[in-house]
């Protein structure tokens, strides 16, 4: 069984669209995040909900909407998607207050074009 | 606020050779530290981490790596690579203070070379 899985794998969409990545993991976590991974491959994290409740909001456009109907689902929806949201989008799991670091998804490649 | 610094961004070394890809942090705080690894195409794996007790730790894929106090440091060791060792590698940091959030380090390219 898959820990943290993210669907889809892949996405190609044109400039202006609307689209969701959805995350679910299943280790009993209650805190998820979302990262970006850019070109470059620096990864910087966009936001983090613990039991549905966002607790880390990065500098991200609005245009990037979070939302987590329980806490072991998390999906990221963006709107008027952009050339430079180009990225491989992580979600990652963990437990609150522990130290353990996080658990990973295996990641979304998103291309806009 | 903790922030991580890995001095290579790119490590090439032929098979069986030793590697060593240099992490330094900076916090105020007791840190917790982390090295994952990242294959081609593929999500974050965790390597190894040092949350307290002795100061080598081991991971998997016979990867070690050494906190360093007095230096600030993190570095990750492999005594001889294989080809399917090539990959992106990320130091990380994470601390109370931050509420345990994971910060990364720009990440070191290795290329395994025959």
């Amino acid at each position: 069984d898959t820990a943290v899985s993210q669907t889809p794998k892949y996405l190609v969409t044109q400039m202006g669209n609307d689209k969701s990545i959805k995350c679910e993991q299943n280790l009993g976590h209650d805190t998820m995040y979302w990262y970006k991974q850019d070109s470059k491959k620096f990864l910087k994290i966009m936001f983090s909900y613990n039991n549905k409740e966002l607790i880390i909001n990065e500098t991200v456009p609005n245009r990037f909407s979070p939302k987590s109907p329980d806490k072991a689902h998390l999906n990221l929806h963006i709107n008027s998607l952009e050339l430079g949201d180009s990225a491989v989008y992580f979600c990652a799991s963990s437990q609150r207050g522990s130290n353990y670091g996080y658990t990973f998804g295996s990641g979304t490649r998103l291309t806009v074009v | 606020a903790q922030s991580v610094t890995q001095l290579d961004s790119q490590v090439p070394v032929f098979e069986e050779a030793p590697v060593e890809l240099r992490c330094n942090y900076s916090s105020s705080v007791s840190v917790y530290l982390f090295w994952y690894v990242q294959y081609p195409n593929q999500g974050l794996q965790l390597l190894l981490k040092y949350l307290s007790g002795s100061t080598l730790v081991k991971g998997i894929n016979g990867f070690e790596a050494e906190f360093n106090k007095s230096q600030t440091s993190f570095h990750l060791r492999k005594p001889s690579v294989h080809i399917s060792d090539t990959a992106e590698y990320f130091c990380a940091v994470s601390d109370l203070r931050s509420d345990y959030k994971l910060s990364f380090g720009a990440g070191t390219t290795v290329t395994v070379r025959a």
